[in-house]
């Protein structure tokens, strides 16, 4: 069964800062993809920055980028130039790329932004 | 195009009741999930609905719980002789499913408390 561990429960960071959220993972599909999602207080969750494990290249979104390391199955989150409306809980989310959808998450990181 | 919307946002039932909660997904989406979440934690999957077809459901998904998609628009999801162990916030999320590169997206949620 595919684990994903946030090791990080919360984290700080202060406006205008960059931080970088960790997530790891354990599988043994070559075939997937990765997400982080972002749920604010009191919110819905949305999706802030997905990666295809076929691609090396590290996805970006604007401030926000990932760091994957396939090898390793580490698969963090940078935001860089943090503002206020950061503050959320974050996400780090598995899902098989063959038959089956179901996302596997991580237990959160808690971001707080200091202004 | 308004986003995945839930209904109720909140319930609060007492122990033995059933309740049934609503999800409307994105227009056109063809699947649809449910996920529950309890506080402090990432969500877990719970089962999904390709068009009108179940076709997977969690072991989390004991025989009280039951979910339809009828006509392949809107679910619901109905939880028999509620326990105070039901109390969490039932997700549901909805993609559209073509090939493998599907992105799920979330509604608000529904959270229930079982007194």
């Amino acid at each position: 069964a595919q684990t994903v561990t946030q090791s990080q429960p919360e984290m700080s960071v202060q406006e205008a800062e960059t931080v970088t959220l960790s997530c790891t993972y354990d599988t043994s599909e070559s075939d997937y993809y990765l997400f982080w999602y972002k749920q604010p207080p009191s919110r819905q969750m949305i999706l802030v920055i997905r990666q295809e494990a076929y691609k090396q290249q590290n996805a970006t979104e604007n401030r926000f980028s990932v760091n994957f390391q396939k090898a390793a199955k580490s698969f963090s989150l940078k935001i860089s130039d943090s503002q206020l409306g950061d503050a959320a809980m974050y996400f780090c989310a598995y899902r098989r790329g063959n038959a089956g959808n179901m996302l596997t998450f991580g237990g959160g990181t808690r971001l707080m932004v200091k202004p | 195009d308004t986003g995945v919307s839930q209904d109720p946002r909140h319930k609060i039932t007492k122990r033995g009741q059933n309740v049934t909660f609503r999800c409307d997904p994105i227009s056109e989406h063809n699947r649809l999930y449910w996920y529950r979440q309890t506080l402090g934690q990432g969500p877990e999957f719970l089962t999904y609905f390709q068009n009108e077809a179940q076709l997977e459901k969690s072991r989390l998904l004991s025989d009280r719980f039951s979910a339809e998609r009828p006509k392949g628009s809107f679910s619901t999801l109905e939880i028999q002789r509620t326990e105070q162990g039901d109390s969490a916030m039932y997700l549901c999320a909805s993609s559209f499913h073509r090939g493998l590169a599907d992105t799920q997206y979330f509604g608000p949620g529904t959270r229930l408390t079982v007194l």
